[in-house]
């Protein structure tokens, strides 16, 4: 039971390209997450889902994109990378309700540390 | 998101100490989570908590849930060094998405 990973770990990007980071769970968790954390400002979501075939915009979505062809899958896409979006980028999962066992706790990946240049 | 301010931002611990941080909010949330993260890691949930005033321990790791619901803390007893780390709080209202505060950052106290 690997629980959220996050591939890749690392990546140097230049200015325009673009990428796409890839998240997977294995606790059959109905909602997906991505984060963005920046030097003293917590976690901001970007977009979220809530749903195989759903997504939906978080806080801080301007730049991203995101799809869930399946369950377990959480793609995280920047089309035209910018410096602004050098920060590391967490995936969480978690159950929809209480009634599923740990209900809205949620379970984050390793990150994927990202520098525009 | 609703912002959850969080403090101490940082802390200096010595081997055995107690210490304590807290988060607090302008809004009412129906659950309280506290999250730890080591360098390099993602965030490692370390205690839930679903009632006002529930008290709920972990080990030597102690949260409650604040009676107004709009503030929560968590203690940490005779501390040790795999202390150190971020500690995060975290809140939900009526939805599933959480809101995190800024984190306190542990340190060992040279």
């Amino acid at each position: 039971n690997a629980g959220v990973t996050q591939t890749p770990k690392f990546r140097v990007l230049k200015t325009g390209q673009s990428m796409t980071l890839l998240c997977a769970q294995d606790m059959n968790h109905e909602y997906m997450y991505w984060y963005r954390q920046d030097p003293g400002m917590g976690l901001r979501l970007i977009h979220y889902s809530v749903g195989e075939g759903t997504t939906a915009k978080g806080e801080v979505p301007d730049g991203y994109n995101v799809s869930r062809l399946k369950k377990q899958n959480f793609l995280l896409g920047l089309e035209s990378a910018a410096p602004s979006q050098t920060s590391v980028y967490f995936c969480a999962s978690s159950y929809s309700s209480r009634s599923s066992g740990s209900s809205y706790e949620q379970y984050f990946g390793p990150g994927t540390r990202l520098t525009v240049t | 998101g609703q912002q959850l301010n969080q403090s101490p931002q940082s802390m200096f611990i010595q081997e055995g100490e107690d210490v304590s941080m807290n988060c607090t909010s302008s809004s009412i949330f129906n659950t309280w989570l506290w999250y730890k993260q080591d360098p390099g890691e993602g965030p490692v949930l370390l205690i839930a908590l679903y009632k006002a005033g529930e008290l709920t321990s972990n080990g030597r790791l102690t949260a409650q849930f604040g009676i107004t619901r709009k503030d929560s803390f968590l203690n940490i007893s005779a501390s040790i060094p795999s202390d150190v780390g971020i500690y995060f709080c975290a809140g939900r209202s009526y939805d599933y998405k959480l809101s995190f505060g800024a984190g306190t950052t542990v340190t060992v106290r040279a």
